[in-house]
């Protein structure tokens, strides 16, 4: 069981907006205002989409957007294409200078 | 731009060292955290540690502490990653990062590892 809580899977259809949530699943690992988001198209290496809750790196699209409420952190894709579909994973900091990654999230673009 | 290229064996037999190198080109090793990120066939992706470009501070993931060694050769600008005793759980794709304030914001394109006799 990973330390951050994802759903397994989500999909929507083009055009459409989705969000996925991740939430820390125990009192030692809260949602800082460091979550970061990243996107995994199959066979290649995560990418960097969502930086520090809510920040889109250079070259990030603004389709992608972050959030974050207590101990929940929120990825939204809005406009959805067909090249989103990718596995997301969040990602934080912990108290303990630990690092954690949830679950991931499986995006099926209908 | 900042590239990252891994590098190691991709078979490692049951009870034996991993060792991978990680090289940095294009960017400075010295001012930034690099870490080692692993993902299991079909599984989530796994924070391993991670270490100052200048070296030697390093902080491990709780899981595997007792079997991970990091380093840093800056003269070589590489990152390395030892894990002992290695058993198939150890079998994934490893990935080094480099880790910022806002996350993981350069990835190589990863290595496969396999343990198997």
């Amino acid at each position: 069981q990973s330390a951050l809580t994802q759903p397994a899977s989500v999909s929507g259809s083009p055009g459409q907006s989705i969000t996925i949530s991740c939430t820390g699943n125990t009192s030692g690992f809260s949602i800082y205002n460091s979550v970061s988001w990243y996107q995994q198209h199959p066979g290649k290496a995560p990418k960097l989409i969502i930086s520090g809750v809510s920040n889109r790196p250079s070259g990030i699209s603004n389709r992608f957007s972050g959030s974050k409420s207590g101990n929940t952190a929120s990825l939204t894709i809005s406009g959805l294409q067909a090249e989103d579909e990718a596995d997301y994973y969040c990602h934080s900091f912990t108290s303990t200078s630990i690092l954690v990654f949830g679950g991931g999230t499986k995006l099926t673009v209908l | 731009q900042v590239q990252l290229q891994e590098s190691g064996p991709r078979l490692v037999k049951p009870s034996e060292t991993l060792s991978l190198n990680c090289t940095v080109s294009g960017g400075s090793i010295s001012l930034y955290l690099w870490t080692w990120i692993r993902q299991p066939p079909g599984k989530t992706l796994e924070w391993i540690g991670y270490i100052h470009g200048s070296g030697p501070s390093t902080t491990y993931s709780p899981s595997l502490e007792s079997r991970v060694t990091m380093s840093v050769d800056t003269s070589r600008s590489q990152v390395s990653l030892n894990l002992n005793f290695v058993t198939p759980a150890d079998t994934a794709m490893y990935y080094c990062a480099r880790l910022t304030e806002g996350g993981f914001d350069v990835w190589g394109q990863g290595t496969t590892v396999i343990v198997s006799s």
